[in-house]
């Protein structure tokens, strides 16, 4: 089956520094969500993306659609102590599959 | 808007007690309902989908069964619990195939 390799597994940044993360894929995704889950919560979505090469903000956050369809990248700029969490990649295949894969996580840790 | 409903939050139940978990959606017509498990260490396996009433699809074989019986209604049952179907359990919605909206969750442990 399809696999993410989702690097780094762990972070540990001093606040205001930037952060970056990505996944990569042995195969082809038609699209890249970016989530964040907070301790005893659900995933919640921050950043979705449909074509290769597409760049896409949200607020602090960037995250690209790799050309190549096989990986993705999220960068948080001025990170701050709410960023703590663990940040997930996940892909879909396209038309035809209902399965998301997703990445392990980047538990990502701020130091004030 | 459209919003997510899972309950309960947290539930400890005995080895060999059934289960029921409840999961629904408002503000949409016809979503795919998925229902994933998060054990420590994070990763993320999906356990069953379901793109219309009635039509479960089932991704690993395991101790646990799902049912749609309304439209924005999905429930994750078992008739005797194991202590490996301890785990944080999560319902999402989504449609399109591909993004996917997360409810809180339910931690379960099983003792």
């Amino acid at each position: 089956g399809q696999q993410l390799n989702q690097s780094p597994q762990s972070m540990f940044i001093q606040e205001g520094e930037d952060v970056s993360m990505n996944c990569t894929s042995s195969s082809i995704f038609n699209t890249w969500l970016w989530y964040k889950q907070e301790p005893g919560e659900g995933p919640v979505l921050l950043i979705a993306l449909y074509k290769a090469g597409e760049l896409t903000s949200n607020g602090r956050l960037t995250a690209q659609f790799g050309i190549t369809r096989k990986d993705s990248f999220l960068n948080i700029s001025a990170s701050i102590p709410s960023d703590v969490g663990i940040y997930f990649c996940a892909g879909h295949p396209g038309a035809g599959s209902y399965q998301l894969t997703f990445g392990k996580g980047t538990k990502l840790s701020v130091i004030p | 808007s459209q919003t997510i409903h899972q309950w309960p939050a947290t539930l400890v139940q005995p080895v060999g007690s059934p289960l029921s978990l409840e999961c629904t959606v408002e503000g949409t017509s016809n979503p795919n309902l998925y229902w994933y498990r998060q054990a420590a260490g994070r990763g993320l396996q999906l356990l069953f989908y379901s793109v219309g009433i009635g039509q479960i699809s089932s991704e690993v074989p395991q101790n646990l069964s799902a049912s749609r019986p309304q439209d924005r209604q999905f429930i994750l049952s078992s008739k005797k619990l194991l202590l490996s179907d301890s785990g944080f359990y999560l319902c999402a919605w989504g449609t399109h195939n591909t993004e996917a909206f997360f409810g809180q969750g339910t931690r379960l442990t099983v003792v």
